[in-house]
């Protein structure tokens, strides 16, 4: 069963503006994680928050977490053509200590226009 | 190269086949993760190894059976192939058991005609 939903389930920008999705999960977590995946390709990981975190930053990346709301964004600055991907929260949950392995939401499929 | 080696890339087969999908860790991972990639399933857990020991299931059939051998590669192993089997699986690793970051390999694309 799917923990994180991904909300928008499809953006499309300009390049040069900003972008921010925003997942939802349903159960306590260890932490969240946001993956990126170009289409066909492997997930490749961008950023981690743990629970007692609120906000961390990646060069242009910009996550924030909610645990009272069970919610997580993920902003992205300055959007670039190839910032064009799906990209997936991913939640740990903290009675299985991540041996369960990580749980994804279905995606945010992201278009950046030139 | 995420480090993460999977093969084959793609395969092709008929239903009631079997195959193999492999994955060689990340030099250093003990842990080997398998998920299952499909358009209206999304991202499936389906088994979990850390250094050669089962350490969770997750949505995987009982015609899917998985192993990690002493040098820390792994197979997944598909049989009774049906139509709804064709997917991309994905293999990802991570040092740790526990609820850290995971490198994924590049897939392997499964074709089930």
């Amino acid at each position: 069963s799917q923990q994180g939903e991904e909300d928008p389930q499809a953006l499309s920008i300009q390049e040069g503006e900003n972008a921010t999705m925003n997942c939802s999960y349903k159960t306590s977590i260890n932490n969240l994680q946001w993956y990126r995946q170009n289409s066909g390709r492997g997930l490749v990981h961008l950023i981690l928050i743990r629970s007692n975190e609120r906000e961390k930053h990646s060069g242009r990346l910009r996550v924030t977490l909610d645990t009272s709301k069970k919610s997580s964004s993920l902003l992205i600055t300055a959007s670039r053509a190839a910032d064009t991907a799906s990209y997936f929260c991913a939640t740990a949950q903290g009675a299985g200590g991540g041996a369960d392995g990580l749980t994804f939401g279905k995606g945010t499929h992201l278009i950046i226009q030139p | 190269d995420s480090g993460v080696t999977q093969t084959p890339k793609h395969l092709i087969t008929a239903t009631g086949q079997r195959v193999t999908l492999r994955c060689s860790p990340r030099s250093g991972d003990l842990s080997v993760y398998w998920y299952q990639q499909s358009l209206d399933q999304g991202l499936q857990f389906l088994i979990h190894y850390y250094n050669g020991e089962e350490r969770a299931k997750g949505n995987i059939l009982e015609r899917f059976s998985a192993q990690q051998f002493p040098d820390l590669h792994s197979e997944l192993n598909l049989s009774s192939l049906e139509l709804g089997d064709s997917a991309l699986y994905f293999c990802a690793s991570s040092e740790y058991s526990g609820a850290n970051v995971l490198t994924f390999g590049a897939g392997s694309r499964l074709t089930v005609l």
